[in-house]
């Protein structure tokens, strides 16, 4: 079974500049997660997708992340104009639970670099 | 807000020895609590896992233990091995807030052979 892919790896940027990640989630699982990791802590939710739907996105700062699921399959995540506090690892998850509890699936993540 | 604690940054133990993680939380609507495991470059990986309903769950090497009234887990490992050796998260999810899944800041924990 293949497991959640992220693009790119490594991403490095200048402050102000634009950045795309991607992620393909396990196939059939119905819920999508993105994290941000900063260095030294744990993962932070961005945002929650059930299918196509947007679930929790409370913690995603909307004046510069936007995130979609268009066809409740692959996600990208968007971060314009990025900030040099926005350096982490952005990790994508997957979960086959749809209403009860379970484990993530997580991609190898990408790590971006704002100078 | 950190709702899911992990004071202990790191940890060194002995080969052979037993390997005890440490996690707190406040929030006493979390139901379901996991244990990650992360290499580096590499993304978390499910290690174990407990429900509230339950007090200790077993898996080979590894047992997590809850205490719903300290609102305490932790995670021994017994016997230590030098794989073992990595960063190891605690999280929480909430049936009530659409599962969203709440992560400490890990513990790193280095086995010496």
């Amino acid at each position: 079974e293949a497991g959640v892919a992220q693009s790119p790896r490594y991403k490095i940027i200048e402050k102000r500049q634009s950045v795309a990640f991607w992620c393909n989630p396990i196939s059939g699982h119905a819920t999508l997660y993105w994290y941000q990791q900063i260095l030294g802590q744990g993962p932070k939710l961005l945002i929650q997708f059930q299918n196509n739907g947007v679930v929790d996105d409370s913690q995603l700062p909307k004046d510069r992340f936007s995130a979609e699921r268009l066809k409740g399959v692959d996600s990208t995540l968007k971060i314009q104009p990025a900030k040099l506090e926005d350096s982490a690892v952005y990790l994508c998850a997957s979960s086959q639970a749809g209403s009860g509890p379970g484990e993530l699936f997580f991609g190898e993540g990408s790590r971006l670099t704002v100078l | 807000d950190q709702q899911v604690k992990q004071n202990s940054p790191s940890l060194s133990v002995q080969e052979g020895r037993i390997s005890i993680l440490n996690c707190d939380y406040t929030n006493s609507m979390f139901d379901y609590f996991l244990w990650y495991k992360k290499y580096p470059a590499e993304g978390p990986t499910f290690l174990i896992s407990i429900s509230s309903i339950k007090d200790k769950n077993e898996d080979g090497r590894f047992t997590v233990f809850l205490n719903k009234s300290a609102k305490h887990l932790s995670l021994h490992i017994v016997p230590s091995q030098p794989g073992d050796s990595a960063v190891y998260f605690c999280a929480a999810s909430s049936i009530y807030n659409n599962n969203d899944m709440r992560f400490g800041a890990g513990t790193r924990l280095t086995v010496k052979p």
